[in-house]
């Protein structure tokens, strides 16, 4: 049973353009999501947290979104840049963990 | 600050055997978790350690175990290899392991299961 699911495994951009990579998510339990960016030959590194009390967190080109009745939350990047292309996994904590449930992640290519 | 470093970094078995993975945390860093990943499954929690205790465990068969030692370093042991094993092994480090600490990941173990 997934519990974080990224649906597309997949997306292309242009440089420049919104990147937007998607999330849902099953457990009502979760109160906390994070987002990592992974490189090829490299592990995973953190790149935004929401808490479930916010609806939006923004930290330079990167914005996250939550919709909580949806249990959806976006990744958002603007402008997006060829460095961006890695794969996106999506994460969430429920209250009483502090173990990240990861998603299978989303591959985006940005071209130049 | 050194980051988190795994050995060995490949790593080729065949099906029966087993095999022992390594983990050095960031220095100051307790808690050690390990993760499984797979082209199909994405990141699978293992386990993680804090203090030399494991203080959570995934949905793995027991042929998965691990342990830490007194200056945090973390080792992870298959037994009884099997082709489905065939993964890329992540360990990850924190302070304490709290909610709201970032992971800091180490660039894995590659293990190729023939």
């Amino acid at each position: 049973d997934q519990q974080v699911k990224q649906n597309s495994p997949s997306l292309s951009v242009q440089e420049g353009r919104i990147s937007i990579l998607n999330c849902d998510y099953t457990n009502s339990m979760f109160d906390y999501f994070l987002w990592y960016k992974k490189y090829p030959a490299e592990g995973p590194t953190f790149l935004i947290s929401i808490s479930s009390i916010k609806d939006k967190n923004e930290d330079g080109r990167f914005t996250v979104f939550l919709n909580k009745s949806a249990k959806h939350l976006s990744l958002h990047i603007v402008p997006s840049q060829p460095g961006d292309s890695a794969v996106y996994f999506c994460a969430g904590i429920s209250g009483g963990s502090y173990i990240p449930t990861f998603g299978r992640g989303t591959s985006l290519i940005v071209h130049p | 600050k050194a980051g988190v470093t795994q050995t060995p970094r490949y790593l080729i078995k065949t099906r029966g055997q087993q095999v022992t993975l390594s983990c050095s945390p960031i220095s100051g860093h307790r808690s050690v978790s390990w993760y499984q990943q797979t082209p199909g499954q994405g990141l699978q929690f293992l386990f993680e350690y804090f203090s030399e205790t494991q203080r959570n465990k995934g949905n793995f068969p027991g042929r998965f175990s691990g342990r830490q030692f007194s200056n945090s370093r973390s080792e992870m042991n298959v037994s009884t290899l099997e082709l489905g094993d065939s993964a890329l092994y992540l360990c990850a480090s924190s302070l304490e392991g709290g909610k709201l600490e970032k992971l800091f990941f180490g660039s894995g173990t590659q293990l190729s299961v023939l």
